[in-house]
């Protein structure tokens, strides 16, 4: 069963627009919520996380939006480039467990 | 800060050859360290968990005598691929975790091809 929930599966979005991921959960255990980039060919890189007691954290161009209520957390990226192409994926975890759940992730595409 | 390194970054084997990968935190002590398999536009599956000095806990239907796990140390864990065959090829990542720390640190990865 998957933890977590990613979509869309992959995002064309012109240069300088806004590029929006979302992902849901149902375990409310979970409290520590990354997103993570990916190049191709090399590792996932931490963009930005948030904990629950927050509903936004921005980090430059990247915001995370946190709706416990709902129990879903999305991604944006601001002013988007080129060099933004990539896939992303959205992680959850609980902070007394080691396992970190993956969304199945979205392949960004900025065209100029 | 927290960077976890790779080693090979590729390797080609033959089939029925054992390779290490190694993996290393080269600034902080990693209380765990994890391993994961990726496929081609396909997410991060889990292979296995270690602590320092502990057994490897392995996911199910990881099977732990195919993949070796040592975390000898705080700095360094290796995944051996025991008889490897084609459909091992995969791209292996690490992470690894410092004790009051909630997040992993991900490694470059190691691109495993068995011909």
């Amino acid at each position: 069963q998957q933890q977590v929930k990613q979509s869309p599966q992959s995002l064309i979005v012109q240069k300088g627009g806004i590029s929006i991921i979302n992902c849901a959960y149902e375990n409310t255990a979970f409290d520590y919520f990354p997103w993570y980039q990916q190049f191709p060919g090399k590792g996932p890189a931490l963009l930005i996380a948030i904990r629950p007691d927050v509903s936004e954290k921005k980090e430059g161009r990247f915001t995370i939006s946190f709706n416990k209520s709902a129990k879903q957390f999305s991604l944006h990226i601001m002013d988007s480039q080129p060099g933004d192409s990539a896939t992303y994926f959205c992680a959850a975890s609980t902070s007394t467990g080691n396992q970190f759940y993956f969304g199945t992730g979205t392949s960004l595409t900025v065209i100029p | 800060g927290a960077v976890v390194s790779q080693h090979p970054s590729w390797v080609i084997c033959k089939s029925g050859t054992s390779v290490k990968i190694e993996c290393r935190s080269l600034d902080f002590q990693a209380t765990t360290m994890f391993w994961y398999r990726q496929f081609p536009k396909q997410s991060l599956m889990l292979m296995a968990t270690s602590n320092e000095g502990s057994k490897a806990t392995y996911e199910q239907g990881v099977e732990k005598d195919k993949f070796l796990i040592n975390h000898a140390s705080l700095t360094l864990s290796t995944l051996t691929v025991t008889s490897a065959h084609p459909e091992d090829s995969s791209f292996y990542i690490c992470s690894a975790r410092y004790k009051s720390s909630y997040e992993q640190y991900f490694g470059p990865g190691t691109r495993l091809t068995v011909t």
